[in-house]
């Protein structure tokens, strides 16, 4: 397996700019994790969803932010309008119930 | 909600010698308890696991240890090496329920001096 893959690698942009973020899961894996990781705040979970349903989106800092869970084999992470303190690492996980997550290689997020 | 705690935030060993990352949790219910390292610039990875009904898992130079009653649970690396550098995050996690998300701690910075 491929693991999760999670695109773009890295995305640079101007602030007020939409950014969108991919992650493809595990395939057999029903959950699927969005993190973001700061120096200052460690690694935050946004939301997360079993069987591309969200369940808990209680991290997800404000309405700037949205995640869509479309089929099994896709998410996305949107922020729009993009902010410099939006400036992250991102990370995509995914699990199947009771096992640890595993984590794609993230995008870094730069905003300008 | 669970909490999980997460001691020290950093750690320096002499090559050769053991650490110890501990760490606590809140909610009595959770019964998994994986352990992730992050090298710099990289991704967590699951490096090893254990689940409330084992006291203790080892895995070569690594070894997890669980106290349920304390709701303490504890990662040894011995003969620690330089490649064992990296950020170690423990996690908890209640897995019986379909609601169910992992709990990190802060994480241990851990310097391996040569």
């Amino acid at each position: 397996d491929a693991g999760v893959i999670q695109s773009p690698r890295h995305e640079v942009t101007e602030m007020g700019q939409e950014v969108t973020l991919r992650c493809k899961p595990i395939s057999g894996h029903d959950y699927l994790f969005w993190y973001r990781q700061t120096m200052m705040r460690g690694l935050e979970l946004l939301i997360y969803f079993n069987n591309n349903v969200p369940i808990d989106d209680s991290g997800m800092p404000e309405d700037r932010f949205s995640a869509k869970m479309p089929n099994a084999s896709f998410s996305t992470l949107k922020i729009q309008p993009s902010e410099p303190r939006d400036s992250a690492v991102y990370f995509c996980a995914s699990s199947s119930l009771g096992e640890g997550e595993h984590f794609g290689d993230g995008t870094r997020l730069s905003i300008l | 909600g669970e909490n999980v705690e997460q001691h020290p935030s950093t750690l320096s060993v002499q090559e050769g010698d053991s650490a110890v990352i501990k760490c606590t949790y809140s909610d009595s219910a959770s019964n998994y308890f994986p352990w992730y390292k992050q090298e710099l610039g990289k991704r967590p990875q699951l490096i090893i696991d254990i689940r409330s009904n084992v006291g203790e898992k080892k895995d070569q130079r690594i070894a997890v240890t669980l106290n349920k009653t304390a709701k303490h649970f504890s990662l040894h690396i011995t003969e620690t090496q330089p490649e064992d550098s990296a950020v170690y995050f423990c996690a908890a996690s209640l897995t019986y329920s379909s609601a169910s998300k992992i709990i990190f701690g802060s994480g241990t910075r851990l310097s391996i001096r040569p």
